[in-house]
């Protein structure tokens, strides 16, 4: 079975760092690009970052370049998300999702970890 | 970047009836187009990928079409379990775009 679990969000000051992570199972990572999306409260969900299998490809949302790095350990099956300079505009919840092969669509998510950015 | 307008952005329905959403795109994004199925405090789950595939597991009442710009999801035979959110999403080039929902409500 599928299954990819969020962890690291939490309460943080405007201008400070977190680090999500993602970890999967269920599946051979090293295979797959993987992304993150975020949704703010009572929004609608927002694309963040893709990164391909091997790291060659990396695309960012322009709202989180410069801002926000996404890296892959193949070895530990683990997706994470460096969020640096954090806004009270990035306060929403984060899911971690896979790329169907072969299309590039979403096929599974997990099920996201909140990140508030509040002073 | 690709706008995606999802319309209309709520409606309310009855058990039964048949739904249709309407997603567009504002360049063409051939049939890379997905639609994607939110319920509150949950993770959105995969419905339909390249316009008119089924994700594994979903049901046939849920049918997509579309190509270029102009893409539909219709759920036929609304059951209680679909009362929920539904998002568009193009990824035919980056950045990729969601839709900004449509919400589907008790009538």
């Amino acid at each position: 079975e599928v299954q990819l679990v969020e962890s690291g969000g939490g309460l943080v000051k405007p201008g400070g760092s977190l680090r999500l992570s993602c970890a999967a199972s269920g599946f051979t990572f090293s295979n797959y690009t993987m992304n993150w999306v975020r949704q703010a409260p009572g929004k609608g969900l927002e694309w963040l970052s893709s990164m391909s299998s091997r790291s060659s490809f990396i695309y960012y949302a322009d709202s989180v370049r410069g801002r926000f790095t996404i890296s892959r350990d193949n070895a530990k099956n683990s997706l994470y998300l460096q969020m640096n300079s954090l806004r009270p505009d990035d306060t929403a919840v984060y899911f971690c999702a896979r790329d169907r092969v072969g299309y590039g669509d979403l096929d599974y998510w997990g099920q996201g970890t909140l990140v508030t950015v509040s002073s | 970047d690709i706008q995606m307008t999802q319309f209309p952005s709520s409606l309310s329905a009855s058990v039964g009836d048949r739904v249709t959403i309407t997603c567009r795109a504002s360049q063409g994004v051939r049939s890379w187009l997905a639609w994607y199925q939110q319920k509150p405090e949950k993770a959105p789950k995969s419905l339909i990928f390249a316009a008119s595939n089924f994700q594994s597991g979903v049901p046939s009442r849920f049918s997509g079409s579309g190509s270029g710009t102009e893409f539909t999801l219709t759920i036929s035979n609304l059951q209680p379990e679909d009362f929920a959110t539904y998002y568009c999403q193009q990824y035919n080039t980056y950045p990729r775009t969601f839709g900004q929902g449509t919400k589907v409500e008790v009538k």
